[in-house]
């Protein structure tokens, strides 16, 4: 079935630095939505991007969907310990998530 | 916000037991809840979909005769782990979707963490 694959699998940030994490897709996305995992914790919403070449911003977060609405990317400045946690992209189909493998972020203080 | 439930947040059973997961929203009401699996250092897996008043349905290779999924209320939804074993020990987790939002968010549980000894 489609798959939405996602890389790199862990992420080793020194704090202060920047790190993206992507999504990619091999058919066209409807949408795809971001999530956190704190660990320990539960996926929680961020985002949902559904137009083509969509940007969005929360904080030091940057959120793409890329041009063919293949891809994805979730780009984090000035990390900081707080960021620690999973980050997944899933793809939507009527409720249903399909998510990434994730990324897992370590933050080196 | 939206808020949804999830009791227990952790069981420890011996194998060959079933256990009950129960999922409520708190302040809205979802005809529809789905329930994902995720184990260690792993992604989460969509096991089913909840529907509440019909039957559930279940993604391929989930046996539905091990996880029952009872729907009964527009709030609450529930997973049976029928005649568990270690294998199944997994975290275990809910989401709905408030229908009066527009935006398609997805709300998760707190979890259960399900142990079989």
């Amino acid at each position: 079935g489609q798959q939405v694959m996602q890389i790199p699998q862990y992420q080793h940030v020194q704090e202060g630095e920047d790190f993206t994490t992507y999504c990619n897709s091999s058919t066209t996305l409807s949408n795809i939505q971001w999530y956190k995992q704190r660990p320990g914790g539960h996926p929680v919403f961020l985002i949902q991007l559904v137009k083509s070449g969509e940007v969005k911003k929360q904080k030091r977060l940057t959120f793409q969907f890329g041009e063919a609405k293949k891809n994805s990317s979730l780009h984090i400045t000035a990390t900081q310990t707080t960021d620690v946690g999973t980050y997944f992209c899933a793809r939507d189909s009527w409720g249903k998530l399909q998510f990434g493998a994730g990324t897992q972020v370590v933050v080196t203080p | 916000g939206a808020v949804v439930s999830q009791h227990p947040s952790r069981v420890i059973c011996k194998s060959g037991t079933s256990v009950k997961i129960e999922c409520r929203s708190l302040d809205f009401q979802a005809t529809t809840m789905f329930w994902y699996r995720q184990f260690p250092k792993q992604s989460l897996m969509l096991m089913a979909t909840s529907n509440e008043g019909s039957k559930a349905t279940y993604e391929q290779g989930v046996e539905k005769d091990k996880f029952l999924i009872n729907h009964a209320s527009l709030t609450l939804s529930t997973l049976t782990v029928t005649s568990a074993h270690p294998e199944d020990s997994s975290f275990y987790i809910c989401s709905a979707r408030d229908p009066a939002r527009l935006q398609e968010t997805q709300y998760f549980g707190p979890g259960t963490r399900l142990l079989v000894l």
